[in-house]
């Protein structure tokens, strides 16, 4: 099956430092990225949806310029988290669209990543 | 405006007992249909999904869901469970395109096995 990968898997920063996380498909192009938040024992939360060559588009509430998305290629994307707080250590979950396989029926299904834990103190 | 409703937050179960973890969906468009299970500290992991055709969909790990559009669920079930069936399960819908194929998630319910 098609594999998403995320890096790093885990990472702790100090308030006000950026972290990059990067997500990959790693055996199929995603035009379609998405990007999720999860709190402790919730639900996921979709942040943004990254398309490849253009602007991410924003969920209602999220800080476009506090999480920066760049999806520069068909099998990258990266979720930059600005100035980071406290208030920002969460599960980050990316998920990636693979259009190749609409034959088979899996035309609607996302691959997610393993997730990565950011703790910021 | 989609949104799905996981009517439990926790079920606890006994061991080879069965098991039935309810969903509900509002939509106002053609909807898929989709039932991850996410273990501590990990990704999702697509159990079964309802795209179109037959309303019993069989999924890993012996899970099926029926989807019944009069009632808008897609209630998850398992004859009989393991301990290792215990972690958290999401119910998900997304519009088919509509709207940019989102997926939005359901509040998840927390399995619990017991020995």
């Amino acid at each position: 099956g098609a594999v998403v990968s995320q890096h790093p898997s885990w990472v702790i920063c100090k308030s006000g430092t950026s972290v990059k996380i990067e997500c990959r498909s790693l055996d199929f192009q995603a035009t379609t990225m998405f990007w999720y938040r999860q709190f402790p024992k919730q639900s996921l939360m979709l942040m943004a949806t990254s398309n490849e060559g253009s602007k991410a588009t924003y969920e209602q509430g999220v800080e476009k310029d506090k999480f920066l998305i760049n999806h520069a290629s068909l099998t990258l994307s990266t979720l930059t988290v600005t100035s980071a707080h406290p208030e920002d250590s969460s599960f980050y979950i990316c998920s990636a669209r693979d259009w190749g396989t609409a034959a088979s029926g899996a035309y609607n299904e996302q691959f997610f990543g393993p997730g990565t834990r950011l703790t910021v103190l | 405006a989609q949104s799905v409703t996981q009517l439990d937050s926790q079920v606890p179960v006994f061991e080879e007992a069965p098991v039935e973890l309810r969903c509900n969906y509002s939509s106002s468009v053609s909807v898929y249909l989709f039932w991850y299970v996410q273990y501590p500290n990990q990704g999702l992991q697509l159990l079964l999904k309802y795209l179109s055709g037959s309303t019993l969909v069989k999924g890993i790990n012996g899970f099926e869901a029926e989807f019944n559009k009069s009632q808008t669920s897609f209630h998850l079930r398992k004859p009989s469970v393991h301990i290792s069936d215990t972690a958290e399960y999401f119910c998900a819908v997304s519009d088919g395109g509509t709207g940019g194929f989102k997926t939005i998630f359901g509040a998840g319910t927390r399995l619990f096995v017991k020995a």
